[in-house]
């Protein structure tokens, strides 16, 4: 099955970017999303890509897909620090109705 | 608010009770997920309906653990002979079957602590 692996924490400052990085082992995945989950609430979709595309932008959220490394990011710019929460990867195969979530990237901005 | 709505959100009892969750998906949602999610990890999948059927249950699920979706709306998980292992926030999700993206929209969860 679907394995996918995060870096725990992220420290930035207010105004600068954030990079959230993932990796996942199914080289089957079709959809690969990003899930934010703030303190006390449920997970949320931020973005999603597909796997034929390298690149989605949406205002200030970039995702890159390297399909070759199973290598996905996620950039948010110009962070604020409503953009605190944690960071959730999922990818889901083409044939399967079931994400698989990574751990999790722990945001904090800072003023 | 028509999200998906879980109770109780908390959950105390001791070891060897029994709990049970529920879970009101979005009306119109036809797939129902329960996860669970421990300190420090993601959501982890345990069963899966598309409509009132059961269709897929990780290994997660031990035998004390039961679902079920009557009549294809809302949703229970029922914990039987609690263990302290069991202690974890218990997600539910939603989603179309004929949605394009495959999002998940996920409730707020229940909190289970077992003494």
């Amino acid at each position: 099955g679907e394995d996918v692996e995060q870096s725990l924490f992220l420290s930035v400052r207010e105004g600068d970017s954030s990079v959230i990085n993932c990796t996942y082992t199914d080289s089957s995945s079709t959809y690969l999303y990003w899930y934010k989950q703030e303190p006390g609430a449920g997970l949320q979709l931020l973005t999603y890509i597909f796997s034929n595309m390298d690149m989605k932008q949406d205002q200030r959220l970039t995702v890159l897909l390297n399909k070759k490394d199973k290598h996905l990011s996620l950039r948010i710019a110009d962070t604020q620090t409503g953009d605190s929460a944690i960071y959730f990867c999922a990818g889901k195969s083409g044939g399967s109705y079931i994400p698989t979530f990574g751990r999790g990237t722990s945001l904090i901005v800072h003023p | 608010d028509t999200g998906v709505s879980q109770n109780p959100r908390h959950k105390i009892t001791k070891r060897g009770q029994n709990v049970t969750f529920r879970c009101d998906p979005i009306s119109e949602h036809n797939r129902l997920y329960w996860y669970r999610q421990t300190l420090g990890q993601g959501p982890e999948f345990l069963t899966y309906f598309q409509n009132e059927a059961q269709l897929e249950k990780s290994r997660l699920l031990s035998d004390r653990f039961s679902a079920e979706r009557p009549k294809g709306s809302f949703s229970t998980l029922e914990i039987q002979r609690t263990e302290q292992g069991d202690s974890a926030m218990y997600l539910c999700a939603s989603s179309l079957a004929n949605s394009v993206t495959g999002e998940l929209f996920f409730g707020e969860g229940s909190r289970l602590t077992v003494l």
